[in-house]
């Protein structure tokens, strides 16, 4: 099993729909969880954290986490086609030092 | 604040040169990861420098070699290149003081290619 799971995608949702994106990791002690973004030809920006269970929103973005199911998620409301990116999922883990691990990345299409 | 630096932006080496990266962390952030990025293998976690000590390695053969200076600043030393090394490699700098210290920004990346 891998350390960090991501649908790979493509994922093609309408402008204005709601964008989900989901993560798994394994590592049970892991403690934070980070969102990047990255465009084509760029490097990844941090656009959300998150450290407790629950949702935690900014702007469009909410990600949600639950630790029981070692499950991470980001949902973009009101999606634009300049969301169209490569969303990177991230987790610390405490088990190995805290190396930061990313998953393979979903590709998100966003159609006018 | 200006954001992560790295130079240089693009080299192009010859298979078994050696190469040096360099990358300014955000001023304050004492912690500097480097990562190599390809479309076969994501993005992959080659170390992890805090007050100039390795404190994280990934699994990289020691052809990957890094440092870090007191002002933090970081280099990354790649000898004999192979042709498997042509990738972005990205340095992401951090503050490494409590549970806000993971939190990584991405300097622009230094594209190589092995030719």
């Amino acid at each position: 099993q891998k350390e960090v799971e991501q649908n790979s995608g493509p994922l093609s949702v309408p402008e204005g729909a709601i964008a989900s994106l989901n993560c798994t990791y394994s590592d049970r002690v892991s403690q934070s969880f980070f969102w990047y973004r990255q465009y084509s030809g760029k490097s990844p920006e941090l656009i959300m954290s998150i450290y407790s269970n629950g949702d935690k929103e900014d702007g469009r973005f909410t990600a949600q986490l639950n630790k029981a199911s070692q499950y991470v998620s980001l949902l973009i409301r009101d999606s634009q086609p300049s969301d169209s990116a490569t969303y990177l999922c991230a987790v610390n883990l405490l088990n190995q030092g805290g190396k930061l691990i990313f998953g393979q990345g979903t590709e998100l299409s966003v159609k006018p | 604040k200006a954001g992560v630096t790295q130079t240089p932006r693009y080299l192009i080496k010859t298979r078994g040169q050696q190469v040096t990266l360099s990358c300014s962390p955000i001023s304050g952030h004492r912690s500097v990861s480097w990562y190599q990025q390809t479309p076969g293998q994501g993005l992959q976690f080659l170390f992890e420098y805090f007050s100039e000590t390795q404190r994280n390695k990934g699994n990289f053969p020691g052809r990957f070699s890094g440092r870090q200076f007191s002002n933090s600043r970081s280099e990354m030393n790649v000898s004999t290149l192979e042709l498997g090394d042509s990738a972005l490699y990205l340095c992401a700098s951090s503050l490494a003081g409590g549970v806000l210290s993971y939190e990584q920004y991405f300097g622009p990346g230094t594209r190589l290619t092995v030719t």
